[in-house]
């Protein structure tokens, strides 16, 4: 079965700074993909960056990159130059198998990410 | 904008009530979920519809009910809840067969059962 973990609960971030948060994950497939939502107050999972776990080069979307380190098994999210936007809700997450398409996601705990001014 | 559509944004109704949510999609999907999302926690997986046929159930009571009648919508009938089960209701839709799996969430359905 595979899990998630995400050991921060809550982050604070000063504006325009950089800010890490981290995930690792257990599973025994070697076929397996990645995920990073984001989750504002109103409640709509928002996907922000994904990586398979054959893929060579670690992920970029915009100030979103995913710091992959299969031997460790893990996943980090950096975002770059934070924004007051981006105080929300994080959640790392992963399916078994990258081209399964229709199995479900299983996620961690979360955490709240706080962009402070 | 979401391109998967929930409504109603928040139902009320008390524990004799019947009542449905509603999900929509139209991005070409063949696969369709329901998670059930308590506060502060994950969501957590209910049912899991592809190609209009249900394929995954997570053991979820029988007074959730869920319905695909067509490729674009998903359903969610309640009946006899608890006040236990308020929570956000979120759906979502995938390819199947799709390059990496990424599930499209609606921005949820948020159920207060008195």
């Amino acid at each position: 079965a595979q899990k998630i973990t995400q050991t921060q609960p809550g982050m604070f971030v000063q504006e325009k700074e950089a800010v890490t948060l981290d995930c690792t994950y257990d599973t025994s497939d070697p076929s397996y993909g990645l995920f990073w939502y984001k989750q504002p107050s109103s409640g709509e999972m928002i996907f922000l960056i994904y990586q398979g776990s054959y893929d060579q080069q670690n992920a970029t979307e915009g100030r979103y990159s995913l710091n992959f380190q299969k031997a460790r098994k893990s996943a980090n999210l950096v975002i770059s130059a934070s924004q007051l936007g981006d105080s929300a809700m994080y959640f790392c997450a992963m399916t078994p198998g990258h081209l399964s398409g229709n199995t479900p996601l299983v996620f961690g705990k979360g955490t709240r990410l706080s962009v402070i001014a | 904008d979401t391109e998967v559509t929930q409504t109603p944004k928040h139902l009320v109704m008390g524990m004799t009530n019947k009542k449905s949510l509603k999900c929509e999609q139209h991005m070409g999907h063949r696969a369709m979920y329901w998670y059930k999302q308590k506060a502060k926690k994950p969501p957590e997986l209910m049912f899991v519809y592809s190609y209009e046929k249900l394929s995954i159930n997570e053991s979820v009571p029988s007074r959730f009910s869920p319905e695909c009648p067509n490729s674009s919508l998903l359903n969610l009938h309640l009946h006899a809840l608890q006040p236990e089960d308020s929570a956000l209701y979120l759906c979502a839709s995938s390819q199947v067969g799709g390059n990496t799996g990424e599930l499209f969430f609606g921005e949820g359905s948020r159920l207060t059962v008195l």
